[in-house]
C-alpha cells in the first residue's frame, strides 16, 4: 500500500512569491494534516482537512491556506512568502476515526 | 505553559543502556497519546500509541499517568539505530488536532 506522498520534494522561491504544496493521503484516509517544521524547531500545526472541509487551523496568518479535493488529496498555499517561511512542510493523513496519523516525506521550502 | 512539554535533552547514552523519556501535557481532557520518532531531516514515524494500562513493544515500554498528566517512554538495551528525536504527541479527542511536543534527541554511542 502506498504511503503519504508529497510534492515537490524541494521548492525554492523568492520573497513575495506564492508557493503551492501538494499531498496525497494513504488510500482510504479522509483526513489530511499540515505542519510546519522550521530548522531545529518542533512541528507546528497548520491546518486539518477532513472530508473536504477545514476542521481546524493553527496559529498562522491567513496567507497560509489550503483545500482538500474530492479524492482527499490536499493543497497548501502560502502567499506573499517571507524569509521565515523557509521550513520543512509535512503532511500527514489519518483514517476514519483519525486515531493516528502517518506522515509524508515533506516538502522543503526555501525562501530567498 | 506549553501544551506538551518534554525533557530538553539531548541524551547521549552508550549502547545497551536503558533510557527514559518524560512528557507532560496541560489539557486534562486529552484522550489519545503517542510516541513518534523523527530521524534527522526525515518525517516523524509512529513508534507506539500509549494506553492507560501501559504497553510494551519489544524493547520499548510506554506508560500513561492520567492523574499526573504524564507520559513516559522507556527504551531498554538501546541500539545505535535508536538515535533519533522522540516526539510526544497528545490529542484531546477526534474533533481536535494533534499537539506535538518539542522532542528529545537521543544519541546512542558505540
Amino acid at each position: 500500500e502506498a504511503g503519504v506522498t508529497q510534492s515537490p520534494t524541494h521548492l525554492i522561491k523568492t520573497r513575495g512569491q506564492q508557493a503551492t504544496l501538494r499531498c496525497s493521503p494513504i488510500s482510504g484516509h479522509t483526513s489530511v494534516y499540515w505542519y510546519q517544521q522550521a530548522l531545529g524547531l518542533g512541528l507546528q500545526f497548520l491546518l486539518w482537512y477532513d472530508e473536504g472541509e477545514e476542521r481546524n487551523r493553527g496559529n498562522f496568518p491567513p496567507r497560509f491556506s489550503g483545500r482538500q479535493f474530492p479524492n482527499y488529496s490536499s493543497e497548501l498555499n502560502v502567499n506573499a512568502l517571507e524569509l521565515e517561511d523557509s521550513a520543512l512542510y509535512l503532511c500527514a493523513s489519518g483514517g476514519p476515526g483519525g486515531e493516528t496519523q502517518y506522515f509524508g516525506p515533506g516538502t522543503r521550502l526555501l525562501v530567498l | 505553559r506549553k501544551e506538551v512539554e518534554q525533557d530538553p535533552g539531548p541524551f547521549n547514552v552508550p549502547e545497551g543502556a536503558t533510557v527514559a523519556f518524560n512528557c507532560t501535557y496541560s489539557n486534562s481532557a486529552s484522550q489519545s497519546f503517542f510516541w513518534y520518532r523523527q530521524d534527522c531531516r526525515k518525517e516523524p514515524k509512529l513508534l507506539m500509541s500509549v494506553y492507560s494500562s501501559g504497553n510494551e513493544d519489544g524493547r520499548f515500554t510506554a506508560q500513561l499517568n492520567r492523574a499526573s498528566q504524564y507520559i513516559s517512554l522507556l527504551i531498554r538495551d538501546s541500539k545505535l539505530s535508536d538515535s533519533a528525536t522522540y516526539l510526544c504527541v497528545v490529542r484531546e479527542n477526534y474533533g481536535q488536532n494533534f499537539v506535538f511536543g518539542p522532542g528529545t534527541r537521543l544519541s546512542v554511542l558505540p
